[in-house]
This record gives structure tokens, sequence and C-alpha cells, in this order.
């Protein structure tokens, strides 16, 4: 199957201060990758879906500014937390579309968000 | 709106025995994807099993197996010789246009 990285898995920071994910798929191209939050217990919300070349889609409530999203190549999108706060503080996640795999998502491990 | 139920937040399992989670979606759709994922302890989403909308035959894959039924808009999954690695939070998901995810059914498996 499809393998994604998520890096970090887990970061503590201070409030105020930016945080940067990286998702990567290793062994196929994606278009498309998209962005979770996962709160304990609970499915996954999704955040924005990336598009590589072009701006991210937002989910309704999800605050563009706030969250940064680069897709800059076909391997590799980024999640930028923009003066993080402890209510960012969660379990995010990413995932990544093969195309050519009847539309099936392969997520990243993912990275758990500490504001202090 | 397409929606996805899962209606059991949990089900036990005694190991080596069967058990079928349930999944129904709602969708206008003719063209769509349907997937179990599973979600173990370590947070990583891992694919199960998928199922194109378009083939009749219900999919496969080892011990898992699913239970398609495309006019009740149902699909069940069914883990045979339940294993203690089985244990996780198991998610129906559903792509067309856009990709849904059920609330989650969390397993356990019983030695």
């Amino acid at each position: 199957g499809a393998v994604v990285s998520q890096h970090p898995s887990w970061v503590i920071c201070k409030s105020g201060t930016s945080v940067k994910i990286e998702c990567r798929s290793l062994d196929f191209q994606a278009t498309t990758m998209f962005w979770y939050r996962q709160f304990p217990k609970q499915s996954l919300m999704l955040m924005a879906t990336s598009n590589e070349g072009s701006k991210a889609t937002y989910e309704q409530g999800v605050e563009k500014d706030k969250f940064l999203i680069n897709h800059a190549s076909l391997t590799l999108s980024t999640l930028t937390v923009t003066s993080a706060h402890p209510e960012d503080s969660s379990f995010y996640i990413c995932s990544a579309r093969d195309g050519g795999e009847q539309e099936t998502q392969y997520f990243g491990p993912g990275t758990r968000l500490l504001v202090l | 709106a397409q929606t996805v139920t899962q209606s059991q937040p949990e089900m036990s399992v005694q190991e080596a025995e069967t058990v079928t989670l349930s999944c129904t979606y709602d969708t206008s759709e003719s063209d769509y994807y349907l997937f179990w994922y599973k979600q173990p302890p370590s947070r990583q989403m891992i694919l199960v099993i998928r199922q194109e909308a378009y083939k009749q035959q219900n999919a496969t894959e080892n011990r898992f197996s699913v239970n398609f039924q495309k006019a009740a808009k149902s699909f069940s999954l069914k883990i045979s010789d339940s294993q203690l690695g089985d244990a996780a939070m198991y998610f129906c998901a559903y792509s067309g246009n856009q990709f849904y995810f059920g609330t989650g059914t969390s397993l356990t498996v019983i030695p």
C-alpha cells in the first residue's frame, strides 16, 4: 500500500509560536492531500483540502489565516499553525489520495500538538 | 447531503470469534467508493478494505469481508477469527464528490 509520512510526530510549543507540520507521500504522487483534526474519542474532522499548485479549500469554520496550508509539490503538503494557542492542541492527521487507486486516501501517522 | 452512520459506538468479541460492524450511508450519487479504516491505539489510520459501488461482489481481504447492500445503503464489516490485534477504532468512510467518515466503532477483543 501507499505510504504517507508526517513530521513531527509530536510537538510541544509555547503559546504564540508557529508550528509547521509536513506531510509527504513517499511512493506515489498526490495531487490532493487532506488535513484533519481529531479530538479524543471522536472521528476525524476535515479541515482543508490541499491541491498541488493551487490554494487550499478550507471547510466552514476553519480559519485559513490560522491554519496555513502549502502544497508546493506532488509529494509534500505543509500545515502551519500560526500563533498557536492552547485550544489548538489536538491530533492533526494528513492524508494523500492516490488517484489511480480508486479514490483511496492513505493516512500519515499523525502529529500530536500541545500548546502550553 | 451525504452522511455516514455507525450505530454501534462500542462492540466486543471473543478471540477467534466473528464480529460484524454496521455502517449505513445516505447519498444521491450513483458512483462512489466505500471504505473501512482501522485506528489502533497508535492512532495510525490503516485501510482495511474498500468497495466500489458499481461492483456487486462483496470485497474480501483475508479475515475481513464486507456485506455491501447498495439498495439499502448498507456496508457492514465482518471480522472472522478475531485476533487481539484487531482491537481498535473502526471507521466507515464514503468517497464520492466528497469524503465522509462515520463516528466510529470501538472494538474490544476479549482473550
